[in-house]
């Protein structure tokens, strides 16, 4: 199985600050890693998907890159609404797998 | 707008059976591969299974194939997860989610509320 591994587990940040958190897969993935965003007694949320897709409707702040076996989700600018947990998912093969999860937390 | 309704979840021994469902509205359901994801009461997300659009496919991680069958009636907009031989480690939160239009290899692009199961005698 595909092991997701993500860092930090948790990111302490002010409102206004730009951040990136790191998903490292256990061998390539290519490009078929996804990112969700959960907050707190909500369902997961796609925000980026294959590794740099842009979602419909998802604030332009959150952007993807990587691909193979080191991905990284950026947040220009963190506002209050995205405090929460963020996992990544790799599609490339079966079983499909997630990781962790990190939690970004008001500092 | 899509919408995806699961019921269904409940307390069960172990042992025991259970049966999802997850009534789809919104979007062309037949069009769609559908999966069930978990999550457990330490957060962790995990994913159950996956059925094809057309229900011919079906995929499993190891820990439940054999336990747990995903089907699917596109005629009724539903998506189902028969569960057996239910373990204390199945209890979580399940989320009925839809795949994106690239098929059994997408990602999640909408998911449900969730519906709770708690294995425990």
């Amino acid at each position: 199985d595909i092991v997701l591994t993500q860092s930090p587990a948790t990111l302490s940040v002010t409102p206004g600050d730009s951040v990136s958190l790191s998903c490292r897969a256990s061998q390539s993935i290519s490009n078929n890693l996804h990112w969700y965003q959960q907050k707190s007694h909500e369902s997961p949320r796609l925000l980026i998907k294959y590794a740099s897709q842009s979602i419909s409707g998802i604030p332009s702040r959150f952007s993807g890159s990587g691909s193979g076996t080191d991905f990284t989700l950026s947040i220009n600018s963190v506002e209050t609404e995205d405090f929460g947990m963020y996992f990544c998912q790799q599609s490339n093969s079966w079983p499909h797998t997630f990781g962790a999860g990190t939690k970004l937390e008001l500092k | 707008e899509v919408q995806l309704v699961e019921s269904g979840g409940g307390l069960v021994k172990p042992g025991g059976s259970l049966k999802l469902s997850c009534a789809a509205s919104g979007f062309t359901f037949s069009s769609y591969a559908m999966s069930w994801v978990r999550q457990t009461p330490e957060k962790r997300l995990e994913w159950v299974a996956t059925i094809s659009s057309g229900g011919s496919y079906t995929y499993y991680p190891d820990s439940v194939k054999g336990r747990f069958t995903i089907s699917r009636d596109n005629a009724k907009n539903t998506l189902y997860l028969q569960m057996s031989s239910l373990r204390s480690e199945d209890t979580a939160m399940y989320y009925c989610a839809r795949l994106g239009g690239y098929g059994n290899y997408d990602a999640m692009d909408y998911w449900g509320q969730g519906t709770s199961v708690t294995v425990s005698s």
